[in-house]
C-alpha cells in the first residue's frame, strides 16, 4: 500500500491567496482527518470524517478554513484567503472505524508570506 | 476532556544508553494511549498502543511502554538507544472515540550523542 498520499509536500504563498492541500487515504480506510502542526501549539486535530460525511470540525481555526471530502479517496483542505498565521505543516490521517490506529501521510509544509 | 503532558521538550542520551520518555494523561476512564515518532521532515509513525490487558506494551524498533492506571503515565522506554532513535517523539491519548479525537502531547525531541 502507498501509504496516506499528500500534496503539496511544500507550498509557499502569498498573504491573500487561496491554498488547497489534497490528502488520498489509504484505500479501504472511512475514517479521515486533517492535522496542524506549529511550535507554538503542537498536532491540533482540525477535522474529520467518516465515510466521507464530517463529523466533528470544532478544531478549524475560522471560516477562512474549509476541507471537504467528495468521495472515499479524496479530501482537500482550503484555506482562503491564507494569512501569515496559517503556515504550519498540515497532516492527514486515516483509519478504519474501530481500528483506533490512525496513519499519517508525511505533511504540506505551508509557508505564508 | 483528554489532555496529556509530556514534561520533557528536549532529552540528550549517549548512543547505548537507556531512555526513558515521559507522559502524563488526564481522562476521566479508561484511556487509549499511544506513543508516535517523527523524523525530521516525515509524518508521524505508530511505535505502540494500549488499549486494555498487559499494562507493558512492546512496540517497533526496541521500544516498550508501561501503563501505569495509579500515576496516570504511560512512559516510553528503550534499554539502548542508536542514532537512528534520534527524532521527536509524541504521546496521544484516546476516549471512548479511540482514535477518533486524539489528544496529543507538545513531543519531546530526542538527541543523541554519539
Amino acid at each position: 500500500d502507498a501509504g496516506v498520499i499528500q500534496s503539496p509536500r511544500h507550498e509557499v504563498t502569498e498573504m491573500g491567496q487561496e491554498v488547497t492541500l489534497r490528502c488520498k487515504p489509504i484505500s479501504g480506510h472511512n475514517s479521515l482527518f486533517w492535522y496542524r502542526q506549529t511550535m507554538m501549539r503542537g498536532l491540533e486535530l482540525l477535522i474529520y470524517f467518516n465515510n466521507n460525511v464530517p463529523i466533528d470540525d470544532s478544531g478549524m481555526p475560522e471560516d477562512r478554513f474549509s476541507a471537504k471530502m467528495p468521495n472515499a479517496s479524496f479530501s482537500t483542505l482550503k484555506i482562503q484567503p491564507s494569512e501569515p498565521r496559517d503556515s504550519a505543516v498540515y497532516f492527514c490521517a486515516s483509519t478504519q472505524t474501530g481500528a483506533n490506529v490512525l496513519t499519517f501521510g508525511a505533511g504540506s509544509r505551508l509557508t505564508v508570506l | 476532556a483528554q489532555s496529556v503532558t509530556q514534561p520533557d521538550i528536549h532529552i540528550t542520551v549517549s548512543e547505548g544508553a537507556s531512555l526513558e520518555l515521559r507522559c502524563n494523561y488526564s481522562y476521566g476512564a479508561t484511556p487509549y494511549l499511544f506513543w508516535y515518532v517523527q523524523s525530521p521532515g516525515q509524518g508521524l509513525q505508530l511505535l505502540l498502543k494500549y488499549f486494555s490487558g498487559d499494562t507493558l506494551v512492546q512496540g517497533i524498533k526496541g521500544f516498550e511502554a508501561e501503563f501505569k492506571r495509579s500515576q496516570s503515565s504511560f512512559n516510553l522506554r528503550k534499554p539502548s538507544v542508536h542514532w537512528s532513535d534520534a527524532a521527536e517523539y509524541f504521546c496521544a491519548v484516546g476516549g471512548i472515540q479511540g482514535a477518533q479525537k486524539l489528544v496529543f502531547g507538545q513531543g519531546t525531541r530526542l538527541t543523541i550523542n554519539p
